[in-house]
């Protein structure tokens, strides 16, 4: 079974950063690209950044270019989102979620149960 | 970066009813359009991705079509558990983004 458990979640102060985590398991986690999603309270989703399995492909939302970095280890199945600067906007459950090929360009089959990160003084 | 909008922003709908919702690309997205359904608290699912193709489990009567900039989901033969939002995304150009969502309630 295709398994995507998120922690790291929590309650920040803005400025401050915050590491999230994505543990992968129940597939061979290498090939596959793999997204994050971001949901505000209430709101819709929106897209944070992708990797390819490799990690030699990278891209970010204009949000967050510059302020957040995905990466992963392949050798742990885990993937990860590193934030800083953050701030109030950032406030939201982070979901990872694999893509359906080794592409990243393509749907997003599997998702974890989300993370929430609240960023408030 | 491609705006998507979507058609109706909510809808009602009774039980056994065909229910098309909308989603438009600022410009042609050559078929990199994935369709999720999310209902409350919970993590989106995959319905539809590459346009038309099925996702596995997903049954038959939810069905997806189009081209170049303009696309739909059709939900044939509406049942309870149909009740949810839905959100078009495009993955044709970084960055991947979504639609608003269709709120659809029975």
């Amino acid at each position: 079974e295709v398994l995507l458990v998120e922690s790291g979640g929590s309650l920040v102060q803005p400025g401050e950063s915050l590491r999230l985590s994505c543990a992968a398991s129940g597939f061979t986690f290498s090939p596959y690209a793999m997204t994050w999603v971001r949901q505000a309270p209430g709101k819709g989703l929106e897209w944070v950044a992708v990797i390819s399995g490799n990690s030699d492909t990278i891209y970010y939302a204009h949000s967050v270019r510059g302020r957040f970095t995905i990466s992963r280890d392949n050798s742990k199945n885990v993937l990860s989102l590193l934030m800083n600067s953050l701030s109030a906007e950032d406030t939201a459950v982070y979901y990872c979620a694999r893509s359906v090929t080794s592409h990243y360009d393509s749907g997003l089959d599997y998702w974890g149960q989300g993370t929430l990160v609240t960023v408030s003084s | 970066d491609i705006q998507m909008t979507q058609s109706p922003s909510s809808l009602s709908a009774s039980i056994g009813d065909r229910v098309t919702i909308t989603c438009r690309a600022s410009q042609g997205i050559s078929g990199y359009l994935s369709w999720y359904q999310q209902k409350p608290g919970q993590a989106p699912k995959l319905l539809i991705y590459a346009r038309s193709t099925l996702q596995s489990g997903v049954p038959s009567r939810f069905s997806g079509r189009g081209s170049g900039a303009d696309f739909s989901l059709t939900i044939s033969n509406l049942r309870p558990e149909d009740c949810a939002t839905y959100y078009c995304q495009q993955t044709f150009m970084t960055p991947f983004t979504f639609g608003p969502g269709t709120t659809v309630d029975i």
